[in-house]
């Protein structure tokens, strides 16, 4: 089955730049019609959707981070990535990648999840 | 906060049946957009429990159903287990924030 796994540092300086990559194992992202997600969770709090990526390289970002994301897609390797500009510590969280699913545009489900990465931001 | 609204916490003894409501607005379940549930066990991911209001992936276990009505959802444990200890979110799509949208998440407690 198919599973996913986040990799990228765990602390950032305020200011710079994240950047987390998700390996995809066990299918091709290429493979039916799923996108791609990264969904983020602060420490001790709810789960937050940051946006997603078709392997076509298509995107779409939530609109209170679409200023300082973007996402990329490489199906060679099969995997996708996300970078996240001029972080704060508010930035710091639980980070994870998912798969998502559907039956039609009213029905957008995540499934699996990676099992997450902690990102830091401190100096 | 969320625009989708869960109760902080519910508990229930072995075996019985706890029910975990998701309040949301015309903007996201009541303009038809489907809900989904995920259960978190602490330190963990969350997992797929409901899709499309009322289906279960395969492997979970039929004591989770799930409900969708007007502009509310329902997830309901039966037969409570200490396993089922963990954080509860629903999920859904909100058009007026063009964004996917989880609930405050609940938490369940097997006294």
């Amino acid at each position: 089955q198919v599973q996913l796994q986040e990799s990228g540092p765990g602390l950032v300086k305020p200011s710079q730049t994240l950047s987390l990559t998700c390996t995809v194992s066990g299918g091709s992202m290429s493979s039916g019609g799923n996108f791609w997600s990264w969904i983020r969770q602060h420490p001790g709090k709810g789960l937050e959707w940051i946006g997603y990526t078709y392997s076509s390289g298509n995107t779409y970002y939530t609109p209170s981070l679409k200023s300082r994301v973007s996402m990329s897609v490489d199906t060679s390797k099969n995997l996708f990535s996300l970078q996240l500009r001029s972080v704060t510590a508010a930035d710091t969280a639980i980070y994870y990648c998912a798969r998502g699913d559907y039956t039609n545009s009213w029905s957008n489900w995540f499934d699996p999840w990676g099992q997450g990465t902690l990102v830091t931001v401190s100096s | 906060q969320s625009v989708l609204t869960q109760p902080p916490s519910v508990s229930g003894a072995p075996g019985q049946r706890v029910t975990i409501s998701c309040s949301g607005s015309s903007s996201n379940i009541g303009e038809g957009y489907e809900v989904h549930w995920y259960q978190q066990v602490p330190g963990r991911a969350p997992k797929l429990l409901i899709y499309g209001s009322t289906n279960r992936p395969s492997g979970v276990p039929d004591r989770f159903s799930g409900s969708k009505s007007g502009t509310s959802a329902s997830l309901v444990l039966t037969g409570l287990q200490a396993d089922d200890e963990a954080d509860y979110y629903c999920q859904s799509f909100d058009s007026s924030l063009t964004a996917y949208v989880f609930g405050s998440g609940t938490k369940v407690t097997v006294l």
